[in-house]
């Protein structure tokens, strides 16, 4: 059982430069998440997706776009990257419907440095 | 100020001792109050959720939450070098996209 899958896990960009962060999770969850954890931050939510073929904007959106290109795959893109996207990015999924515990478990991927000089 | 305020430590403690871990908040509209572990170079994982004010145990984990003092505690008893990691806090309303995490709590737990 894979649970989320983030790639690359390591990146280096220069200024100006685009990329795309790929996410997929196998659980069938409806709702996924893009984070950004800076030191001294804590978490911040970028976007998310409550379901297939919807977005919305988070904490800290600028600077980036997202696609949720089916159930599984939630993608983060930095068309032009700069230096204070320098962070580990997160992806995060739950099932977010209806009551009970499964509703609080967000399961986070591994990450994915990135630094941009 | 943040909504959320966690002391980042870091914190080192013999094998077997009791850890104490805080957060306070501002936001009175948080409901549900999350604990997350996450060692180096790895993703949170949840470890104890609690809905409201209240205490909830789990092995030699506990979580407190006082909503009227905006306070939220989490203890781990008899502390192994397995414990050590960083604890973040996390507490949302209604919505699962309205989570705000602490800083996190670095702890080390030494042999």
């Amino acid at each position: 059982n894979a649970g989320v899958t983030q790639t690359p896990k390591f990146q280096v960009l220069k200024t100006g430069q685009s990329m795309t962060l790929q996410c997929a999770q196998d659980m069938n969850h409806n709702s996924m998440y893009w984070y950004r954890q800076d030191p001294g931050m804590g978490l911040r939510l970028i976007y998310y997706s409550a379901s297939e073929g919807t977005t919305d904007k988070g904490e800290v959106p600028n600077g980036y776009n997202v696609s949720r290109l089916n159930k599984r795959e939630f993608s983060l893109r930095l068309e032009s990257a700069a230096p204070s996207q320098t962070s580990v990015y997160f992806c995060a999924s739950t099932f977010d419907r209806g009551r009970g515990v499964a509703k609080n478990i967000q399961y986070f991927g591994a990450g994915t440095r990135l630094s941009v000089l | 100020q943040k909504e959320v305020e966690q002391d980042p430590g870091p914190l080192s403690v013999p094998e077997g001792a009791i850890v104490s871990l805080n957060c306070t908040y501002s936001n009175s509209a948080f409901q549900y109050f999350m604990w997350y572990r996450q060692y180096s170079r790895k993703g949170p994982e949840l470890l104890m959720y609690t809905y409201s004010s209240g205490n909830k145990e789990d092995g030699r984990f506990t979580a407190q939450v006082d909503k009227s003092s905006k306070y939220i505690s989490l203890f781990i008893r008899d502390s192994q070098p397995s414990d050590s990691a960083t604890y973040l806090c996390a507490m949302r309303g209604v919505n699962n996209n309205d989570m705000r995490f602490g800083a996190g709590t670095r702890l080390t737990v030494k042999p």
